[in-house]
Parts: structure tokens; sequence; C-alpha cells
């Protein structure tokens, strides 16, 4: 498997443009978080999804943020209207479920720089 | 709500030495596993090591190896004889048996000198 693919790798934006941001999960894996991180923050974990079914999504910062996972091979994070306090690195991690819900395995991000 | 505490921003630590880092966590629940993760600069997140709460023996993997105090929520990664390649941002983890959450701490940025 090629792992957990996320695109794009890098994104420069203006403010209150649309961002979506993409992952594909290692096929097989029931589990999906997407993460922001900031030098500020650190690792926030902002949603996870079960099946394809979001679980907790208290982490979204504000309404602007929202994350769909229409089938168990894709997943979008979309930020509308973007703003330069979302610059950050956004990770999409998957896992397996059941007994082997254990370590999750990360994409290589997407860096977002809103201007 | 859980959380996971990292008290070191930094660390560092003379090539083939040894070094420990910190961490400490919170939760109600009784079933839950514990990861440390390494972030080299190329920013991919690594697993370096993982303990499960059930079982009472340490985690090793080969130069890492950790010490996981269940009634102190004490869970720290010891690294022996350190290289280079070591040096990176490491995050200690949890997650619940039970809300299947991974959380992270804020992370301890090590230093490797020759």
């Amino acid at each position: 498997d090629a792992g957990v693919i996320q695109s794009p790798r890098h994104e420069v934006t203006e403010m209150g443009q649309e961002v979506t941001l993409r992952c594909k999960p290692i096929s097989g894996h029931d589990y999906l978080f997407w993460y922001r991180q900031t030098m500020m923050r650190g690792l926030e974990l902002l949603i996870y999804f079960n099946n394809n079914v979001p679980i907790d999504d208290s982490g979204m910062p504000e309404d602007r943020f929202s994350a769909k996972m229409p089938n168990a091979s894709f997943s979008t994070l979309k930020i509308q209207p973007s703003e330069p306090r979302d610059s950050a690195v956004y990770f999409c991690a998957s896992s397996p479920g059941g007994w082997y819900r254990t370590e999750a395995f990360f994409g290589q991000g997407t860096r977002l720089t809103v201007v | 709500a859980q959380t996971v505490t990292q008290s070191q921003p930094e660390m560092s630590v003379q090539e083939a030495e040894t070094v420990t880092l910190s961490c400490t966590y919170d939760t109600s629940e009784s079933d839950y596993y514990l990861f440390w993760y390494k972030q080299p600069p190329s920013r991919q997140m690594i697993l370096v090591i993982r303990q499960e709460a059930y079982k009472q023996q340490n985690a090793t993997e080969n130069r890492f190896s950790v010490n996981f105090q269940k009634a102190a929520k004490s869970f720290s990664l010891k690294i022996s004889d350190s290289q280079l390649g070591d040096a990176a941002m490491y995050f200690c983890a949890y997650r619940g048996g039970d809300t299947d959450k991974l959380i992270f701490g804020t992370g301890t940025r090590l230093q490797v000198f020759p």
C-alpha cells in the first residue's frame, strides 16, 4: 500500500478564498483523523471518522471548517472563507479498526499558507 | 476529557549518550494505548513505540524504551546510544479504548550534538 496520501503538498491562497484539502486513507482502515499543526498549538485533532461517519468534530475551530468522507477511500477538509490564521500544516491519518485500532498512520501533510 | 502533557519543550543530548523525554496524561478510561511519534524536519510522523495500558511490561524497540507508570499516569521515552538521526520533534500520544480519539502532547524538540 502507498500509505496515506494527501494533496496538495503545498497550498498558497488569498484570504477569503475556499480551500479544499484531500486525503486518501490506507485501504481497509476504518478510522480517519484530521489534524492541524502550528507552532503555537501543536497537533490539534480537528475531527475523526469511523466507517465514513463523523464521530467527534469538537476540534473544528469554527463554521468555516467542514469535513466530509463520502466513501472509505476519500475525505476532504474544506475552509471557506480562508483567513491568514488558518495557515498551518494539516495532517490526515488513518488506522485499522477492531482489535487492531491502535496507532495511526500519517500522510505527508499539506502546508497551507493564507496571504 | 483526556489530556497529554509534555513539559519539556526542548532537550539536548550528546551523541552515544542516553536521554529521557517525559510525558504525563490524564484519563478516566481503564483501557487505552500510548505512543511516541517522531517528526523529523521532513515533517513525516513516524511511530517510534507503542504501549498497551493493560500490559505491565514496558515496551522496547531497539534503542527506544518506555517507562510506563499507570498509577502515576506517566509515560516517558528513553533513547539509548543517541544518534544524530534521532534529532527531531517527539510527540507523546494517547488513544482511548472507548472514545478512540488520538490526541497528542505539544512535543519535545530533541537536539543531538556530536
